[in-house]
């Protein structure tokens, strides 16, 4: 069965600094994953996801995450804090078919001046 | 664009009180599903619908029933309301076109069960 871990329920960061927001998956299939980011009291929109090719996969507001399969890892990095990136992250991995997804419990991404 | 539209926004029940959630989407998608976000457990499925007509049963279906009768479409209904169901409620919907094909969320229903 699929599943999906991340570490560190809250990640707090100084504006300018490096963000890394850590997920590791479990699957029994070749696995499409994703990336969301909740801002407060709004739905989940989609940041990147990985389905095949290339291992490093570009996302939007300049985050990017990398797709590790020998650390059945992907997490998701920024260079660069920006006070407009708190928000909640979550990782997911399909399953099951009918494009379902499991989720993360989420990271609280908190950034300060 | 519309996208995914959920209503209402808010609603507080008391124990078993029944209620409809409402979500409707415009983009012509196959795909709907009813997720439940709890603090530190992330989002959890609860019901999807592959096409109009259908519905099947996610992770966490107890309690709850759902019915899809127009493609754009997906009511949520609780019968008999329980504490245990306070929660926000997201609705979302995906193309069949691809087996990867992103969801799009709605902005959530804050359900209070007193």
């Amino acid at each position: 069965a699929q599943s999906v871990t991340q570490l560190g329920s809250h990640v707090s960061v100084s504006e300018g600094a490096l963000v890394l927001l850590r997920c590791n998956y479990s699957s029994s299939v070749p696995p499409y994953l994703f990336w969301y980011v909740q801002y407060p009291n709004q739905g989940l929109q989609l940041l990147l996801k990985y389905t095949t090719g290339a291992t490093l996969v570009k996302g939007i507001n300049g985050f990017e995450a990398e797709f590790k399969k020998s650390e059945t890892s992907f997490h998701l990095t920024k260079p660069s804090a920006h006070m407009s990136d708190a928000a909640e992250y979550f990782c997911a991995v399909t399953s099951g078919g009918y494009n379902k997804l499991i989720f993360g419990a989420g990271t609280r991404l908190a950034v300060h001046p | 664009n519309a996208g995914v539209t959920q209503t209402p926004k808010f609603r507080v029940l008391k124990t078993g009180q029944s209620m409809t959630l409402l979500c409707a989407q415009d983009m012509n998608h196959e795909y709907m599903y009813w997720y439940r976000q709890d603090p530190g457990m992330g989002l959890r499925l609860i019901h999807y619908s592959v096409g109009e007509g259908t519905t099947a049963k996610g992770e966490v279906p107890d309690g709850y029933n759902v019915s899809r009768l127009k493609k754009q479409n997906f009511l949520l209904g609780l019968e008999s309301a329980a504490p245990s169901q306070t929660s926000v409620y997201f609705c979302a919907s995906s193309s069949w076109d691809s087996t990867n094909s992103p969801l799009h969320f709605g902005n959530g229903t804050r359900l209070t069960v007193t």
